[in-house]
C-alpha cells in the first residue's frame, strides 16, 4: 500500500517568514495530493491539492509543488501569519475503489511575532 | 453550514463496551470513510465504504466493523472497547473519484 513520509513534524517561524513542508510518497500510481490544515480543536480542512498533471499551483500565499520523477512534494506558505498557525497534513491517493487517501504524520507550524 | 455531523463530540466508555459513532452529511456524497488520529501517527484509515452496504478495511480495521445502511450515514462500531482505542475519530465524505475529504468535527473517546 502507500506510505507517506512527511517532514519535519514541527516547525517554527517568525511572522512573515516562508514555511516549507514536504512529503514523500511511495506509491508510483498516486496522482491526486491534498493538503489540509487542522487549527487546534478543529477539523482538518482542505487548503490545496494538485494532480499529477500539474507541476506548480498556487492560491495567493499557499503554493504546491510536485515532483513526479521524485515522488514528492512539498507546501509553501510566503509572508507567514499568525493565523497560519496550526498542524498541516499531506495525503496520497490513485484512482480505484473509492480513491482512499493516506496521510502523512502532520506538521505542526508555529508562527511567532 | 455544517455538512459531515458526527454524532458525540465527546465520549467517555467503560472497558468492554459496545461503543457506536454515528457519522451524517448532506452532500450526497458516494464515499465514507472512518479515522482515528493519534499524536505522531497522523490520521489512520480504519475502514470506508464507497456505496450502501459497501465497506472495506483500512489500514487499522482491527476490533472495529461499521455499518452503511443510507447513503448519508456511516457507523463505526467498537466491538469490544479497550483502552487503546482512546482516541479522536473523525468521519470524513468525498465524491467518487479524486477529490478531497470533508470531515466531521471529530468525537474524542476514552476507554477507561
Amino acid at each position: 500500500g502507500e506510505n507517506v513520509e512527511q517532514h519535519p513534524s514541527t516547525l517554527s517561524v517568525q511572522e512573515g517568514d516562508s514555511a516549507v513542508i514536504k512529503c514523500t510518497y511511495s506509491d508510483s500510481a498516486s496522482n491526486y495530493f491534498p493538503w489540509y490544515k487542522q487549527e487546534l480543536g478543529k477539523r482538518p480542512q482542505l487548503i490545496i491539492d494538485i494532480r499529477s498533471n500539474v507541476g506548480e499551483k498556487k492560491d495567493q500565499r499557499i503554493a504546491v509543488t510536485l515532483n513526479k520523477t521524485a515522488k514528492h512534494f512539498s507546501l509553501h506558505i510566503t509572508e507567514t501569519q499568525p493565523e497560519d498557525s496550526a498542524v498541516y497534513f499531506c495525503a496520497a491517493s490513485r484512482e480505484g475503489t473509492a480513491s482512499k487517501l493516506t496521510f502523512g504524520t502532520g506538521t505542526r507550524l508555529q508562527v511567532t511575532l | 453550514d455544517v455538512k459531515v455531523t458526527q454524532s458525540s463530540r465527546y465520549l467517555v466508555k467503560r472497558t468492554g463496551e459496545k461503543v457506536f459513532l454515528e457519522c451524517v452529511q448532506d452532500m450526497d456524497h458516494e464515499n465514507m470513510f472512518w479515522y482515528r488520529q493519534d499524536p505522531g501517527l497522523g490520521l489512520r484509515l480504519i475502514y470506508f465504504s464507497y456505496d450502501v452496504k459497501m465497506k472495506e478495511k483500512g489500514d487499522i480495521p482491527e476490533g472495529y466493523s461499521v455499518s452503511r445502511e443510507k447513503k448519508e450515514r456511516f457507523s463505526l462500531i467498537l466491538e469490544s472497547a479497550s483502552t487503546n482505542q482512546t482516541s479522536m475519530y473523525l468521519c470524513a465524505s468525498s465524491f467518487r473519484g479524486l477529490y478531497g475529504y470533508t470531515f466531521g468535527s471529530g468525537t474524542r473517546l476514552t476507554v477507561v
